[in-house]
């Protein structure tokens, strides 16, 4: 059983080059989120969809673009990066009506 | 503003003491409150949730809630050295639609 699923694991981007990290679960879970931690800043929600169709701001969305492709798959895009985007991120994803998350793995980006 | 407010350590105890962690919030709405281990490098993993005054006990783990000082906190019995990780306290509404926020996070470094 997968659970949450991210890729890629590492990226090195260039500042101005675009990408776009991938996340899928197979748990059947309605809502899905996007988080960036950086040392000492926790946790900050980027984006998040509470279930398919849907998609809300979260803490930190500027320079963000996300996709909610199908109920499984919630992609996040950086169209310009920034070496301010240098960052962890996880994605999660949560059942309906429940506010368990269950993270990936996460994405190691640095952006030179 | 919602906030959520976590000492970032090091806290430092010896194995086989008791490893107390706290969170504070600023919300008296919230309803929920969840406190996640993260090993270096890895991602969040849920150990604890609680909705209730009081306490709630589970192995070795006890987390505590008082609503009135709005204060939520994680005792570990027994601390072992692979406890060792950083705590994210998270309060949540139960709604469903509404993401948690994180604190940013207590080390906990057991020694043996």
């Amino acid at each position: 059983n997968a659970g949450v699923t991210q890729t890629p694991k590492f990226q090195v981007l260039k500042t101005g080059q675009s990408m776009t990290l991938q996340c899928a679960q197979d748990m059947n879970h309605n809502s899905m989120y996007w988080y960036r931690q950086d040392p000492g800043m926790g946790l900050r929600l980027i984006y998040y969809s509470a279930s398919e169709g849907t998609t809300d701001k979260g803490e930190v969305p500027n320079g963000y673009n996300v996709s909610r492709l199908n109920k499984r798959e919630f992609s996040l895009r950086l169209e310009s990066a920034a070496p301010s985007q240098t960052s962890v991120y996880f994605c999660a994803s949560s059942a309906l009506r429940s506010e368990k998350l269950f993270f990936g793995s996460g994405t190691q980006l640095s952006v030179l | 503003q919602k906030e959520v407010e976590q000492n970032s350590g090091p806290l430092s105890v010896p194995e086989g003491a008791i490893a107390s962690l706290n969170c504070t919030y600023s919300d008296r709405g919230s309803q929920s409150f969840f406190w996640y281990r993260q090993y270096s490098g890895k991602s969040p993993e849920l150990i604890m949730f609680i909705y209730s005054n009081g306490d709630k006990e589970d192995g070795r783990f006890t987390a505590q809630l008082n609503k009135a000082s709005q204060y939520v906190s994680l005792l570990i019995r027994d601390s072992q050295p692979s406890d060792s990780a950083t705590y994210l306290c998270a309060a949540g509404w139960n709604s469903g639609n509404t993401p948690l926020v994180f604190g940013k996070g207590t080390r906990l470094s057991v020694i043996a």
